[in-house]
């Protein structure tokens, strides 16, 4: 069955420290791929997705993620991390090209911003 | 535009009293449909999820079910609750646009089991 990995369960950060979670998923296939984000007290967001071409994508508030095929990775970067960042962070993937499959989420990262 | 409405927001149930989560979509049509159990550190759980009116695959052995009687209608059911059931549960339904598949989720329902 197809699995998503996140590596860092908790990330503890400083304001304007640079980010990167790190994503691997467990699929031969071709994949379309997702950060979602959930903001205390909100519900899940899409921050942004891969679904074919550049394989570095930019999402909103600054984050961007690199698909690399060879790796099954698609790691989630932020040059400067702000306070208003502390959120937790679902990486997913959604297999294609194969009927019936649901789109999977990692465990999550929790990311905490001190000012 | 489309939209997702879950409900309740919030329910507090007794140990082996029955559930009923109900999920609705606006503005598509055929959507893929989900249902995901979120816990700390466990992150999002598919539970089930629906392809057609009528067609459910069950992704871990539980004591829920789902169902779903129309095309944009999504039900997540119980007949006899327990503890371990307490947790957030999210809709969610996605549909194949622009290349890709992109999902958009509800706002859940916390779910307390007394």
């Amino acid at each position: 069955a197809q699995s998503v990995s996140q590596h860092n369960h908790h990330v503890i950060l400083s304001e304007a420290a640079s980010l990167e979670l790190g994503c691997n998923y467990s699929y031969g296939g071709t994949v379309n791929l997702f950060w979602y984000v959930q903001y205390p007290g909100q519900h899940l967001q899409l921050l942004l997705k891969y679904f074919s071409g550049d394989p570095l994508v930019k999402g909103i508030k600054g984050f961007e993620a690199e698909f690399i095929k060879s790796k099954f990775s698609f790691n989630l970067r932020k040059p400067s991390v702000q306070w208003s960042d502390t959120a937790e962070y679902f990486c997913a993937v959604k297999p294609i090209n194969q009927a019936g499959t649901a789109l999977i989420f990692g465990k999550g990262t929790t990311l905490s911003v001190s000012s | 535009s489309q939209t997702i409405h879950q409900w309740p927001a919030t329910l507090v149930q007794p140990v082996g009293s029955p559930l009923s989560l109900e999920c609705t979509v606006e503005g598509t049509s055929n959507p893929n449909l989900y249902w995901y159990r979120q816990a700390a550190g466990r992150g999002l759980q598919l539970l089930f999820y629906s392809v057609g009116i009528g067609q459910i695959s069950s992704e871990v052995p539980q004591n829920l079910s789902a169902s779903r009687p129309q095309d944009r209608q999504f039900i997540l059911s119980s007949k006899k609750l327990l503890l371990s059931d307490s947790g957030f549960y999210l809709c969610a339904w996605s549909v194949f646009l622009r290349g890709g598949t992109e999902a958009f989720f509800g706002q859940g329902t916390r779910l307390t089991v007394v």
